[in-house]
Parts: C-alpha cells; structure tokens; sequence
C-alpha cells in the first residue's frame, strides 16, 4: 500500500523568508499524482499545489514550488516570500487514477511576524 | 459550478441520537469520498464510493453507513452517535485530483 511520510511536525519561518516542508512516499506505480494540501484554522482544504508524475518539470503556483524527485520519491514545497496568511496546516498526499487519496500526517507551519 | 457541497457545516449531536451528512458534487465524478479529521491529525478514510449503487469500507467504517443512489449524492449516516464521532467530515469527490467540501463540524455530548 501506499505510504506517506511528512517528518517534520511543525516548522516556523520568518515573515518574507523562505520554508521547505519535506514529504516522501512509498510506491510501486509510475503513473501517480502528488498534491500539498493547505489547511488553515477554518479546516477547508485547500490545493496549493499539484505534480503529475510523468512530468518532469517542477510545478511552481506564485509563491508556492516542489521539488519532486521521482527516483528517489521525495516532494517537498518550497514557499517564498512567506505571509502571515501561510500559516495553517500543510499535507502532502498521493493519489492514482481511480483510487484513494492517501495522505501524509501534516506539518503545522508558524510564520513569525 | 458549486464543486462539492457539504450539509450541515456544524452540528451538535446526543449521544444515541442519529444522523445523516449530506454531500452533493455538480461535477459528474464517478469518485465520492468520506474522510474525517480529528483535532491535531491527518484525514482518514471512512467509505468511498467509485459509482452509482457502489460502496466500499475505508479505514474507519465503524459506526458509518453510506448510499450512493445517484452520482450527485453521497449521504453520510451516523447511527448511535457516539463521544468518539466528535470529528470534522470532509466530502470529496474525484476525477483527475481531489475536491473537497467545506467539512461538517459534529460534536456528540
């Protein structure tokens, strides 16, 4: 089965500084999808970001980049410039075609002002 | 386009008493979900459905019934609630990617 694994419970960052949020999975497939996951105190999920594995390119939206490394199944968010409004609870998830989203267990980010 | 709607967004509950979640998507997925969150975890899986008249246990059925009569619909039943359903409820629904409702906050006392 599929594995998600978010090592870093809690991270805090500067405001307008730079944070990396680590996430690695386990899979047997080629062909997958990855996706980090906002949640803010409201608790609506939010997408921030999304790869497809067959893609080689990293996926960037405005602040918000991954590095994916399919070899070895790392994909970790990189957020620039941070704002107190990143603040929430991120997680990593996986997902094939046809099947269950399996998510990591979460790294609450703090951002200091 | 509503995505996927989610009823009630909070709901207190006695202990015994009963219960249905609503969820509606307008986005012809074939792919429904049920997660629930408790405070400080990740999301777990209670039953998902891949279609019409299909269902399937997820992680943590217990407690849980659900119904997929139509592709829009994907109710959420909660008999006997219990102190340990305290939870928030999240709807999904998928095709290439998740969407997710807004979550129903229930608490059981």
């Amino acid at each position: 089965a599929q594995t998600v694994t978010q090592s870093q419970p809690e991270m805090s960052v500067q405001e307008a500084e730079t944070v990396t949020l680590s996430c690695t999975y386990d899979t047997s497939e080629s062909d997958y999808y990855l996706f980090w996951y906002k949640q803010p105190p409201s608790r609506q999920m939010i997408l921030v970001i999304r790869q497809e594995a067959y893609k080689q390119q990293n996926a960037t939206e405005n602040r918000f980049s991954v590095n994916f490394q399919k070899a070895a199944k790392s994909f970790s968010l990189k957020i620039s410039d941070s704002q107190l409004g990143d603040a929430a609870m991120y997680f990593c998830a996986y997902w094939e075609y046809g099947n269950k989203l399996v998510f990591g267990a979460g790294t609450i980010l703090r951002v200091k002002s | 386009n509503a995505g996927v709607t989610q009823t009630p967004k909070f709901r207190i509950l006695k202990i015994g008493q009963s219960m249905t979640l609503q969820c509606t998507q307008d986005m012809n997925h074939n792919y429904m979900y049920w997660y629930r969150q408790d405070p400080g975890m990740g999301l777990k899986l209670i039953y998902y459905s891949v279609g019409a008249g299909i269902t399937d246990k997820g992680e943590v059925p217990n407690g849980y019934n659900v119904s997929r009569s139509t592709t829009e619909d994907f109710p959420l039943r909660l008999e006997l609630a219990a102190p340990s359903q305290t939870s928030v409820y999240f709807c999904a629904s998928s095709l290439y990617g998740y969407t997710f409702g807004s979550g129903t906050r229930l608490t059981v006392v």
